[in-house]
């Protein structure tokens, strides 16, 4: 079983449309949670942190489950500039290591 | 503006040569930088972990005579491929902690694409 698992899409939505993407990780101890948003042949930025309390910055909420070990990440009014892979990002203790999922795809169309 | 830089971008080389993969933090010092490789659709897989003044820690199952890593600076790690073959043509990207407040944000460097022939 994969540390980090995230549904690879792609998910072709329609502008302005809500879409989450869930992600689910193995180890129970992990600490810190994130998303990254990752462009074609580029490298990943970071799009948000994970909080226990869910939290939101402008269009996107980010949650996390760690009852079920799950995150989800949801995105409303989806622009065309959103197109690019989410990818669902895991510390599992110690600040060195960060655990990548393998990422989703978005599409966003006119 | 980026805080971590990464050089080259894209190499193309020769079977067997060595290439050299340098990483930059800018403006902040850096005494943990970290190197990853990337196959085509999938995810980021951690290669080793670079520290400042000593040798690097390497994940389960990356060579360390074959991908050498030097972190000589505060503000500079790099990543030797030797004897490069095509099975090692990849994406190699670094990444570097900023805020030591902060210690699991990573920024990432551009990466470099790494074409083997």
């Amino acid at each position: 079983r994969k540390e980090v698992e995230q549904d690879p899409g792609p998910f072709n939505v329609p502008e302005g449309a809500t879409v989450a993407f869930n992600c689910t990780y193995s180890n129970s101890a992990s600490q810190s949670f994130f998303w990254y948003r990752q462009d074609c042949r580029k490298e990943p930025k970071l799009l948000m942190s994970v909080y226990s309390s869910g939290n939101e910055d402008g269009r996107f909420t980010a949650q996390l489950n760690r009852a079920s070990q799950y995150i989800s990440l949801l995105i409303r009014d989806s622009k065309l500039s959103d197109s690019a892979t989410y990818l669902c990002v895991v510390n599992p203790g110690g600040y060195n290591k960060l655990i990548f999922g393998a990422g989703t795809r978005l599409a966003v169309h006119p | 503006g980026a805080v971590v830089s990464q050089h080259p971008s894209w190499v193309i080389c020769k079977s067997g040569t060595s290439v050299k993969i340098e990483c930059r933090s800018l403006d902040f010092q850096a005494t943990t930088m970290f190197w990853y490789r990337q196959f085509p659709k999938q995810s980021l897989m951690l290669m080793a972990t670079s520290n400042e003044g000593s040798k690097a820690t390497y994940e389960q199952g990356v060579e360390k005579d074959k991908f050498l890593i030097n972190h000589a600076s505060l503000t500079l790690s790099t990543l030797t491929v030797t004897s490069a073959h095509p099975e090692d043509s990849s994406f190699y990207i670094c990444s570097a902690v900023r805020d030591q407040l902060a210690k699991n944000i990573q920024y990432f460097g551009a990466g470099t694409r790494l074409s083997v022939l």
